[in-house]
């Protein structure tokens, strides 16, 4: 059964910051791996999705890496504004079964 | 192109009663999941719908049911609700038929259980 494991469960940085949020899942047999952000109450945005064939994808100050031999991906935030303070989740996506998502990242962003 | 909808936004039920929630994917999409989010839990996989029919079904108890209409519009019902059937319910739409894990997902329906 996979699971998903995000660490740490929050994180308070200073504005300006490059950040890296963590993410390892146990199975490696995977198709593909998304990042989400929530904002608080409303629904999951999403950021990147990495196929498994790929180890980045980058969209403007965000950039995902995969490593699925050793079951890990992470998202860099390069310099963090306060308007990037949310939750950031990642999801695998293993074929006929549906997402599982690791519990997300808080990020706070400080001015 | 309008997004994911979610209806209603809030709600608040009391215990034993139930709860219709209602869920309009992207036009075009046939493909609809629901997702259960609650703090200690995080999400939670509920159910699947394409093309009416349920292609997939989480761990949840019987109480939680779900249909598909032909326009591909998805509700969810939750009968004799508890208290721990607080949480943010999430429906998420897929662009194509063969399920590649994209989802996009609506605001959510929070509902509170008194």
């Amino acid at each position: 059964k996979q699971e998903v494991t995000q660490i740490p469960a929050a994180l308070s940085v200073p504005e300006g910051e490059n950040l890296v949020l963590n993410c390892s899942f146990t199975d490696s047999a995977i198709y593909n791996l998304q990042w989400f952000r929530q904002d608080p109450g409303k629904g999951l945005t999403s950021l990147l999705l990495i196929q498994s064939s790929q180890r980045e994808q980058t969209s403007g100050r965000l950039n995902a890496s995969l490593d699925k031999s050793s079951g890990r991906s992470t998202l860099y935030i390069a310099a963090s504004q306060p308007g990037d303070s949310a939750t950031y989740l990642c999801a695998v996506f293993s074929g006929n079964t549906p997402l599982v998502f690791g519990k997300g990242t808080r990020l706070s962003v400080i001015a | 192109k309008a997004g994911v909808t979610q209806t209603p936004r809030y709600l608040i039920k009391t215990r034993g009663q139930q709860v219709t929630l209602s869920c309009s994917p992207i036009s075009g999409h046939r493909s609809v999941s629901w997702y259960q989010q609650t703090p200690g839990q995080g999400l939670q996989f509920l159910f699947e719908y394409f093309s009416e029919t349920q292609r997939n079904k989480g761990n949840f108890p019987g109480r939680f049911s779900g249909r598909q209409f032909s326009n591909s519009r998805s509700e969810m019902n939750v009968s004799t609700l508890e208290l721990g059937d607080s949480a943010l319910y999430l429906c998420a739409s897929s662009p194509i038929d063969k399920n590649t894990g994209e989802l996009f997902f609506g605001e959510g329906s929070r509902l509170t259980v008194l």
